[in-house]
């Protein structure tokens, strides 16, 4: 249980597209998802925060009119990357919440991730 | 906000020895502490987590300590084998009921036959 299911695993476009990622949870309903961004041979850093049905709140330093975040169901939410540069160039990964009881401190469930390249 | 150091960037072992990665937080009302194993390429994998009503947690091969006074926990892997070579990270909860999770800096562990 508790997958994750993120597309396209690649993706090359040109600068100044825009680029759609799809994560899905497909097994469970997720209220929460959560948009995390990986240069090579770095860490995990937080974009923001996905609600289903509410506008996402972003971490600090990352622009909400280029990362646009759409949660409109329990098991879909969307990053589109809007007129992308080259430095925009990352692997992209969602995450979802499985929420055990009324906690929230439950683990995170990965999607694949999204290798997005920029030419 | 929540900042999670981890230590070492890199660490090689031979087969069979044991791997212990450390990483401290700073947010004393952090409560939920997971591992995960990142193989290139792939997704990252929850390996252990723990929660912090406990000090200790096993499972198999891996283990993991928190120690809230000091802010700190720990992955312990006993008799490692090739297979466990990857990109180790720890995580720590933020307050409030958001549930994300704030990353340390990885740790590379080769395990060398």
């Amino acid at each position: 249980g508790a997958v994750v299911s993120q597309h396209p695993s690649r993706v090359i476009c040109k600068s100044g597209t825009s680029v759609k990622i799809e994560c899905r949870s497909l097994d469970f309903q997720a209220t929460t998802m959560f948009w995390y961004r990986q240069f090579p041979k770095q860490s995990l850093m937080l974009m923001a925060t996905s609600n289903e049905g509410s506008k996402a709140t972003y971490e600090q330093g990352v622009e909400k009119d280029k990362f646009l975040i759409n949660h409109a169901s329990l098991t879909l939410s969307t990053l589109t990357v809007t007129s992308a540069h080259p430095e925009d160039s990352s692997f992209y990964i969602c995450s979802a919440l499985l929420r055990t009881g009324s906690s929230y401190n439950s683990p995170l469930h990965f999607g694949n991730g999204t290798r997005l390249t920029v030419t | 906000g929540e900042n999670v150091e981890q230590h070492p960037s890199t660490l090689s072992v031979q087969e069979g020895d044991s791997a212990v990665i450390k990483c401290t937080y700073s947010d004393s009302a952090s409560n939920y502490f997971p591992w995960y194993k990142q193989e290139l390429g792939k997704r990252p994998q929850l390996i252990i987590d723990i929660r912090s009503n406990v000090g200790e947690k096993k499972d198999q091969r891996i283990a993991v300590t928190l120690n809230k006074t000091a802010k700190h926990f720990s992955l312990h892997i006993t008799e490692t084998q090739p297979e466990d070579s990857a990109v180790y990270f720890c995580a720590a909860s933020t307050t409030g009921n958001t549930g994300k999770l704030i990353f340390g800096q990885g740790t590379t562990l080769q395990v060398k036959p």
